[in-house]
């Protein structure tokens, strides 16, 4: 699976727009992008997966550049609740395969 | 919505005990997963379970770990001969179709504290 890079942390206002990168330059054709979030030692969550085409749910979205290097994760109005690590996996589908997780985004929401 | 539920919640045992830790994963989900995280470290692949047997399973994964689904509902992580470094948050995950094609749902964790 191909390796992904994100900043270490991030801080967001109450109520802004959180935008979290993600590189992954040697993403292969056919490897999704994942993202799933930590709040404070619960279990993770999914967020969002997207192939190449940009991607809403009612959590998020997530902007996959043109040439798939680098993806954007958007919480649109971010919340108190938001803070968490924020994960960016990139993967092949299947099932027979396993989520590793890297050190993620420290994403804080200050009011 | 469904859920994953892990119990117990905390988990205290002295070193050389054996521990089970339990998982009811939702219910039409046919792939199971083990993870652990250690106090300030990453979510860590333990094991993958499909088909009542080990897909895969990591490093970490040796022979004083095992699993099990005993019946049609619960999924299991035996730790056989506990040591000090086996204290983590463990999560059980579950997946409807694999982690590739439908998402991972996690439990909120057993933490394991071994004296």
């Amino acid at each position: 699976d191909a390796k992904t890079t994100q900043p270490p942390s991030m801080d967001c206002a109450e109520g802004r727009a959180a935008n979290l990168p993600c590189n992954h330059s040697t993403i292969s054709g056919n490897e999704y992008v994942y993202w799933y979030r930590q709040i404070h030692s619960q279990g993770p969550q999914y967020i969002i997966h997207g192939l190449k085409n940009n991607e809403t749910n009612e959590m998020a979205s997530l902007i996959i550049t043109e040439d798939r290097k680098s993806s954007t994760l958007i919480l649109p109005h971010a919340t108190l609740r938001d803070t968490a690590v924020y994960y960016c996996i990139v993967m092949f589908s299947g099932g027979y395969n396993k989520l590793i997780f890297g050190a993620g985004t420290r994403l804080a929401v200050h009011p | 919505e469904p859920e994953v539920t892990q119990t117990p919640s905390h988990q205290v045992t002295q070193m050389g005990q054996e521990v089970i830790l339990r998982c009811v994963p939702i219910s039409n989900h046919l792939y199971f997963y083990w993870y652990r995280q250690i106090l300030g470290q990453k979510v860590e692949f333990l094991v993958s379970f499909y088909n009542n047997e080990i897909s895969e399973k990591s490093e970490i994964f040796d022979d004083q770990f095992s699993v099990e689904r005993p019946d049609g509902s619960n999924f299991t992580l035996k730790i056989r001969s506990t040591k000090l470094e086996d204290s983590a948050m463990y999560f059980c995950a579950s997946s409807e179709q694999g982690v590739g094609n439908s998402p991972l749902h996690f439990g909120n964790g057993t933490r394991l504290t071994v004296t």
